[in-house]
């Protein structure tokens, strides 16, 4: 099952906030984030963990709420850098393959 | 410290026609998984190769087949290509079957375009 994200697109100004959403309808075990530049390979951003605590570094950080199945992604005082397509990845069981949500295009201009 | 290479980066081929695309993991990796991702949608999983065996599969059908070798790099063959089989094909690397606190490594992908 499709994990849905949101939202679809944003547009920041450099330096505001935003936060990206992850929701499934199954019980997780795992979900990924990774940011997508065009033309590149999709880079690992961080890891949640059943059970763990909220992740990440002074600006991307993310959390994973249990009860809810929901991952949410936040990028604070945005850079023009951010700029990409987020995805995340969600696992059901330890080792299984991740399933990718339909991303959510960041777009952070001057 | 080399990444995930894939080749070739770029592919135009005719319905019907057999396609292979490689994939040479990052260096320390042991594991390969293959994914689709079509336009403006997310990866979608393929398959996963590791100690030269497919040990998960997607629902793709029997036209999509892999191959993993002793040095751990991959092959991804396609068979009677249909223009639905365009798309960039994602590899992802990985240590050992659990994708771990440290995730996918991705390959840029090859283009692979079905006319």
């Amino acid at each position: 099952q499709q994990p849905v994200q949101s939202p679809q697109a944003v547009i920041l100004r450099e330096g505001e906030d935003a936060v990206i959403n992850c929701s499934s309808s199954k019980a997780l075990y795992s979900v990924h984030w990774y940011r997508q530049k065009h033309g590149e390979a999709p880079v690992f951003l961080m890891i949640l963990l059943k059970g763990g605590e909220q992740k990440g570094h002074e600006k991307i950080s993310a959390s994973f709420n249990e009860k809810k199945q929901q991952s949410s992604l936040y990028l604070t005082a945005s850079q023009l850098s951010y700029s990409g397509t987020y995805f995340c990845g969600t696992a059901r069981i330890s080792g299984s393959r991740l399933t990718f949500g339909e991303g959510t295009q960041l777009t952070v201009n001057p | 410290d080399a990444g995930v290479t894939q080749s070739p980066t770029h592919l135009i081929k005719t319905r019907g026609q057999q396609v292979t695309l490689r994939c040479s993991p990052k260096s320390g990796h042991d594991t390969v998984s293959w994914y689709q991702q079509a336009l403006g949608q997310g990866p979608q999983f393929i398959f996963q190769y590791y100690e030269e065996e497919e040990r998960q599969r997607g629902n793709f059908p029997d036209r999509f087949s892999g191959h993993q070798f002793p040095n751990y790099s991959s092959e991804l063959n396609v068979n009677a290509l249909l223009l639905g089989d365009s798309a960039l094909y994602l590899c992802a690397s990985s240590l050992g079957l659990d994708i771990g606190l440290n995730g996918y490594t991705f390959g840029s992908g090859t283009r692979l375009t079905v006319v």
